[in-house]
């Protein structure tokens, strides 16, 4: 079974803290993503990288940055936590090869910034 | 640019019947995918069913079916006999082939028994 694991399920975070959240696959996928969750708005695209040491931004990148040293890991860091991040941030991943449109997603990251 | 309306924020079925869940989109491309993903309370999200924009014939998975309606840009998802088991959020998302893809502010569903 393909497997996308993210480190925490849950976080309580301060403001200012630096907060990195995790995401290994297990599948040798290419392309990695890191979406953010919230209600009425669905699913928005904070960055996706699409090969190691490679990164694009997404729809909503400001407040956030990336890392992928290993094609399996993709890390989000959140430099300086604010309270309008709290919210639920997912992984997923998705092969470079024929193209299917299937994302194999993590199970999620509830992230609280108090 | 590219946007999925999901205009239902909830829905609720009684178990054994049929629901249809609502989605349109909009999009410049001519070739594109579409997809219904079902996220399980405090579970990961997967796919439910997948639809080639250029294949006319709506897509089906066992329960599950869509009608797919080019012209108008809509793309619902038919959950026929539903189950305990089908109660979660509903995404519907688009991704052109030239773009990231789209996902829709979702449909919570509740199955009652």
């Amino acid at each position: 079974d393909v497997k996308v694991t993210q480190s925490s399920r849950y976080l309580v975070k301060r403001t200012g803290e630096k907060v990195f959240l995790e995401c290994v696959q297990d599948m040798d996928h290419e392309n990695m993503f890191w979406y953010r969750q919230d209600p009425g708005l669905g699913l928005r695209l904070i960055y996706f990288s699409y090969d190691v040491k490679m990164k694009e931004k997404g729809d909503i990148p400001e407040g956030y940055s990336v890392s992928r040293e290993k094609k399996e890991r993709f890390s989000l860091i959140l430099e300086s936590a604010s309270t309008n991040q709290t919210s639920m941030y997912l992984c997923a991943s998705w092969t470079g090869g024929e193209y299917t449109g299937e994302l194999f997603f993590g199970e999620g990251s509830r992230l609280t910034v108090l | 640019a590219q946007t999925v309306t999901q205009s239902q924020p909830e829905m609720s079925v009684q178990e054994a019947e049929t629901v249809t869940l609502s989605c349109t989109y909009d999009t410049s491309e001519s070739d594109y995918y579409l997809f219904w993903y079902k996220q399980p309370p405090s579970r990961q999200m997967i796919l439910v069913i997948r639809q080639e924009a250029y294949k006319q014939q709506n897509a089906t998975e066992n329960r599950f079916s869509v009608n797919f309606q080019k012209a108008a840009k809509s793309f619902s998802l038919k959950i026929s006999d539903s189950q305990l088991g089908d109660a979660a959020m509903y995404f519907c998302a688009l991704n052109p082939m030239t773009d990231d893809m789209r996902f829709g502010a979702g449909t919570r569903l509740t199955v009652k028994p």
